[in-house]
């Protein structure tokens, strides 16, 4: 079955960055994109961007440009989200999200999460 | 990035109907994009429902019930989601999604159904 496990929670200083890793099973990795999704605490879920794991072309959300780099090892199954220069509002869930695209159509959603690591920024 | 305001919150009572909306900035035609939607339950990831562009081009996730639908109206650059014979399991946070543009996504802010 498909599997999206993502790495423990971490505690970070401000200015500091964070490595969040997202290993996929039970599908060919280099298939489907990865896409990272976050989510503050009691608030609502934020689109980051999107890797194509093949190529590993990369799509980000205007706001996290220049700040957000993600990468992949297909050797070992793995995308990886890094989130520079962090500061207190970066405390949040992050998510891993496999992205399904129909590719006669325009559709794409996603159809497997990883179950999230909560990353806190605080001195 | 454009903004798709959702209702903070809505509630109805078992077995009724909820319709859940997701209105488009005026620059942005809602019957020129795709309206998924996803359904997230404490402490857990979101769960994928369904998209919906036209009567004849709509898709419904793997396992989710047909009392779960999606709509529009053009007239309110709205999209909507139906959920009929509501459940006690179906409360939850409901957000809507598009991708405005080529790879480049946005949620809308999220409802919070609260089943009565």
């Amino acid at each position: 079955q498909v599997q999206l496990v993502q790495s423990g929670a971490e505690v970070k200083k401000p200015g500091a960055s964070v490595k969040v890793s997202c290993k996929a099973s039970g599908y060919t990795f280099t298939s489907y994109d990865i896409n990272w999704v976050r989510q503050a605490t009691g608030q609502g879920l934020e689109w980051m961007g999107w890797m194509n794991p093949n190529s590993g072309n990369t799509g980000y959300a205007q706001k996290f440009q220049g700040r957000v780099t993600m990468t992949r090892n297909t050797s070992i199954s793995t995308a990886y989200m890094e989130l520079s220069s962090l500061r207190s509002e970066d405390t949040a869930v992050y998510y891993c999200a496999r992205g399904w695209h129909d590719v006669d159509t325009a559709v794409y959603y996603f159809d497997y999460w990883g179950q999230g690591t909560l990353v806190t920024v605080s001195s | 990035q454009p903004v798709l305001t959702q209702p903070p919150s809505s509630s109805a009572s078992p077995g009724e109907s909820a319709r859940l909306t997701c209105t488009l900035p005026s620059d942005i035609n809602v019957g020129s994009y795709n309206i998924y939607w996803y359904q997230q339950k404490p402490g857990s990831p979101p769960r994928y429902l369904l998209y919906y562009y036209s009567d004849s081009d709509k898709g419904q996730g793997s396992g989710v019930p047909s009392r779960f639908s999606g709509s529009k109206d053009a007239s309110a650059n709205t999209g909507i989601l139906l959920i009929s014979g509501l459940q006690s399991e179906d409360e939850a946070d409901y957000y809507c999604m598009i991708w405005p543009s080529n790879a480049s996504g946005v949620f809308g802010g999220g409802t919070k159904l609260t089943v009565l």
